[in-house]
């Protein structure tokens, strides 16, 4: 039962364009969202967080944005670049349950093309 | 920046035999964690550690076993591998404290095959 759903293995975006991708959770206990980035060959790389409490969460080109009631999360990327073209994966925390155990979800390819 | 390193990268290996994936860390972190991933699938927390002499199994089942004898050092050990163990390792650890945005940074992984 995959708690953390990415639905979009892929993602084609043009540089300069937005690059929207998205992420549904099922638990009601997630509380701490994070996304991170991968290149191949390497780990993840921690991008974004937000916590509950907020809706929004902005760091330069990237924004998070939580929607609690649909149970829905999305990263917007803007302006997209091509050096942004990685995999993105999803990760949910029930931090206020004393855990630091996150659930990941499948992930999201992005390229980002000239 | 996070210096968190594992090696090997890349292990093909055949049936049957031990190997010990390391995982070395210079941050002085505390917590440290083991993910398992396959091609296109999520990552999963195999075995956890809280500390020296502390470790912890996983969401995913796992035959492998951990050792955290030093902060510094946390190396995954499969006594006899097998096929089904062929996927990607990841290696984490985290950055102390309970604030909002403290989060985990991962090593580059080791990619094992057994044939």
């Amino acid at each position: 039962d995959q708690q953390v759903k990415q639905n979009s293995p892929s993602l084609s975006v043009q540089e300069g364009r937005i690059s929207i991708l998205n992420c549904d959770y099922t638990n009601s206990m997630f509380d701490y969202f994070l996304w991170y980035k991968k290149y191949p060959a390497e780990g993840p790389t921690f991008l974004i967080s937000i916590s509950s409490i907020k809706d929004k969460n902005e760091d330069g080109r990237f924004t998070v944005f939580l929607n609690k009631s649909a149970k829905h999360l999305s990263l917007h990327i803007v302006p997209s670049q091509p050096g942004d073209s990685a995999v993105y994966f999803c990760a949910a925390s029930p931090r206020s349950y004393n855990t630091d155990k996150l659930i990941f979800g499948t992930g999201t390819r992005l390229q980002v093309f000239p | 920046e996070a210096d968190i390193y594992q090696t090997p990268r890349y292990l093909v290996i055949g049936t049957g035999k031990k190997i010990t994936l390391e995982c070395s860390q210079t941050m002085g972190h505390d917590k440290m964690y083991w993910y398992q991933q396959d091609p296109g699938m999520e990552l999963h927390l195999i075995h956890y550690s809280y500390g020296v002499n502390s470790t912890e199994k996983g969401d995913l089942s796992s035959e492998s076993t951990v050792s955290r004898i030093r902060t510094e050092h946390f190396p995954l050990t499969l006594e006899s591998a097998r096929p089904s163990h062929t996927s990607q390792y990841l290696c984490a650890s985290r950055t102390p404290g309970t604030v909002v945005g403290d989060t985990q940074y991962f090593g580059p992984g080791t990619r094992l095959t057994v044939l």
